[in-house]
């Protein structure tokens, strides 16, 4: 079964203003990651925040991370019509002595001009 | 180079045909990945090769075969598939697999459609 659970599934906003994604998971983690996705393509890192971390920043994104709920956020500040994408989470978790990556259930977003 | 180039874009290939997938990049990675992605859902890992040899192998079925002739290159073979195998397949690489999570640099994906 997948790890990670966001919500919301789908999520429409007006250019400019902030918006908000979740994760949930299962197990223990070491990492979470979170991806970006245009339709039909492949996708795009864009932050890792480790277990030990609480909260990350990289230009107008901030995620955050509580261990203690299994839980982690991604906030987009001041959207744009070009956020317009599905954004994933991942986490991690060990496997046969590798770090597998899996992908949470993602939030289809809409940022209209 | 962060790229990580997937040929073809778009495959269309019948249940007695024979295909392969291929996955290219040149950023020194040592981990490879296969995912399988439906529409509306997310990637679904498939393999992963470690330093050229398999190291995860999701249950997936034999008609898929994965290859990794070197450090740069995965392949994909196909053969005897099913409808249902339709998707979006992608190519992923990243730094390594045992040291820690690293982020994954993915391909733009192969569209195939089993007829």
């Amino acid at each position: 079964s997948q790890q990670g659970e966001e919500d919301p599934q789908a999520l429409s906003i007006q250019e400019g203003e902030n918006a908000t994604m979740n994760c949930s998971y299962k197990t223990s983690i070491n990492n979470l990651q979170w991806y970006r996705q245009n339709s039909g393509r492949g996708l795009v890192h864009l932050i890792l925040i480790r277990s030990n971390e609480r909260e990350k920043h990289s230009g107008r994104l901030r995620v955050t991370l509580d261990t203690s709920k299994k839980s982690s956020s991604l906030l987009i500040t001041a959207s744009r019509a070009a956020d317009t994408a599905s954004y994933f989470c991942a986490t991690d978790a060990a496997s046969g002595g590798y770090q597998k990556v899996t992908f949470g259930t993602g939030t289809k977003l809409q940022v209209i001009p | 180079d962060t790229e990580v180039t997937q040929t073809p874009k778009h495959l269309v290939m019948g249940m007695t045909n024979k295909k392969s997938l291929k996955c290219e990049q040149h950023m020194g990675h040592r981990a490879m990945y296969w995912y399988k992605q439906k529409a509306k859902k997310p990637p679904e890992l498939m393999f992963v090769y470690s330093y050229e040899k398999l190291s995860i192998n999701e249950s997936v079925p034999s008609r898929f075969s994965p290859e990794c002739p070197n450090s740069s290159l995965l392949n994909l073979h196909l053969h005897a598939l099913q409808p249902e195998d339709s998707a979006l397949y992608l190519c992923a690489s990243s730094q390594g697999l045992r040291e820690g999570s690293y982020e994954q640099y993915f391909g733009p994906g192969t569209r195939l459609t089993v007829t």
